[in-house]
């Protein structure tokens, strides 16, 4: 069965570290991986895309890495702050039309001081 | 822009009664979907449009209906709650790959 696996306990790390969320799939061949995060109450967000001829992609403290032999993708926050505290949530784009995504079920990220 | 917009916030409804659930958007998308996001379950496509007048099944789309009459608005029908139904639903667009949440809708169906 298709499955997209993301660590379902929460993370916690100090301020100014970097943290590192996994996300994991079996039986997709995604086009394309994107990130959201999700505060409590609210809508996801967009982060990043990352293809699946493209290894990583940065934007600003942001890292995500594609690897679609071990079928991974992980996801970095250089120089962490509390303000980064949320859920994080993997997504595929899976084709078919529709420019539809499945979603992993969120790794909830905490930055204590 | 307002983006995403969903229409109402909370709800509490009966077991057996019915309600719609309204989504706009003012970005010009071309797609919209219906999400709904259970504990430890994650976001589950419920129905979604590729276009004004077009809709389609997503994953979980068994007691929903939708309509996209307006290419700004697409509803989210559910003709007969049930308990199962109570989760939060997220309305989400786009016309490439990045897509935009609304702000979310909490159902309860007691």
């Amino acid at each position: 069965s298709q499955k997209i696996e993301q660590n379902s306990e929460a993370l916690n790390i100090q301020e100014g570290k970097t943290a590192t969320l996994t996300c994991n799939y079996t039986n997709y061949s995604p086009a394309y991986l994107q990130w959201y995060r999700q505060d409590p109450g609210r809508g996801p967000v967009f982060l990043l895309l990352i293809r699946e001829n493209e290894k990583e992609k940065r934007k600003e403290r942001l890292k995500v890495t594609f690897d679609t032999t071990l079928k991974q993708s992980l996801f970095h926050i250089t120089a962490s702050q509390p303000a980064d505290s949320a859920t994080y949530l993997c997504a595929l784009g899976i084709g078919g039309g529709g420019n539809k995504l499945t979603f992993g079920t969120g790794t909830q990220l905490k930055v204590e001081l | 822009n307002a983006g995403v917009t969903q229409t109402p916030k909370f709800r509490v409804l009966k077991t057996g009664q019915s309600m719609t659930l309204l989504c706009a958007q003012d970005m010009n998308h071309e797609y919209m979907y219906w999400y709904r996001q259970d504990p430890g379950m994650g976001l589950r496509l419920i129905h979604y449009s590729v276009g004004e007048g077009t809709t389609a099944k997503g994953e979980v789309p068994d007691g929903y209906n939708v309509s996209r009459l307006k290419k700004q608005n697409f509803l989210l029908g559910l003709e007969s709650a049930a308990p199962s139904q109570t989760s939060v639903y997220f309305c989400a667009s786009t016309n490439r790959d990045t897509q935009y949440f609304g702000p979310g809708t909490r159902l309860t169906v007691l």
